[in-house]
């Protein structure tokens, strides 16, 4: 089953403006995070947020995680064409000794009209 | 290029034929993962090697799918007896899994994916 549920699932936005997209999630989380992906190809790391962390950048990505309320957000700042993509949060689950596998969503689609 | 490396690319074949799929994950990771992932939908968990251990195996993964990692190196996975609904992209990610205190910081790199078409 899918534990990360992202908000909105489509988006469509001006070049230039920022996107913000949303994740909820279920379980205790090790870590959680961001994937881009083109149409039809792999999936591209974006962004790592740890549990014990609350807010992270990378370039024009920002990344927030509120644990009491199981959620993460990703914004991109002056959004550009080639940002169009479908964006994934995956979180990383916590046990007790082994854990590993990550646990997606469904995907936001994300248009940046040019 | 030094990333994770699939092939191949796309398969197309009939039902009931068995196919196999390789992966090479980047030279370094010690952990390796296969995911499923079909059309409009997030990609799910099948399997998961640390070395050449299989620690974990999804619900997902019927008796018909094998996947192996004898040198802890490259992975295959194998479908026999294809089905339709095996129709998908198969993709395959790698880590470098270190820990502190039994955390574990899993930040995961994925090929390109193999596009399977059963017909």
């Amino acid at each position: 089953s899918q534990q990360g549920e992202e908000d909105p699932q489509a988006l469509s936005i001006q070049e230039g403006e920022n996107a913000t997209m949303n994740c909820s999630y279920k379980t205790s989380i090790n870590n959680l995070q961001w994937y881009r992906q083109n149409s039809g190809r792999g999936l591209v790391h974006l962004i790592l947020i740890r549990s014990n962390e609350r807010e992270k950048h990378s370039g024009r990505l920002r990344v927030t995680l509120d644990t009491s309320k199981k959620s993460s957000s990703l914004l991109i700042t002056a959004s550009r064409a080639a940002d169009t993509a479908s964006y994934f949060c995956a979180t990383d689950p916590y046990y007790t000794g082994a854990n590993s596998k990550l646990t997606f969503g469904k995907g936001i689609t994300l248009s940046v009209r040019p | 290029d030094t990333g994770v490396s699939q092939d191949p690319r796309h398969k197309i074949t009939k039902r009931g034929q068995n196919v196999t799929f390789r992966c090479d994950p980047i030279s370094e990771h010690n952990r390796l993962y296969w995911y499923r992932q079909t059309l409009g939908q997030g990609p799910e968990f099948l399997t998961y090697f640390q070395n050449e251990a299989q620690l974990e195996k999804s619900r997902l993964l019927s008796d018909r799918f094998s996947a192996e990692r004898p040198k802890g190196s490259f992975s295959t996975l194998e479908i026999q007896r294809t089905e339709q609904g095996d129709s998908a992209m198969y993709l395959c990610a790698s880590s470098l899994a270190r820990g502190l205190a039994g955390v574990s910081y899993n930040e995961q790199f994925f090929g390109p994916g193999t596009r399977l078409t059963v017909l």
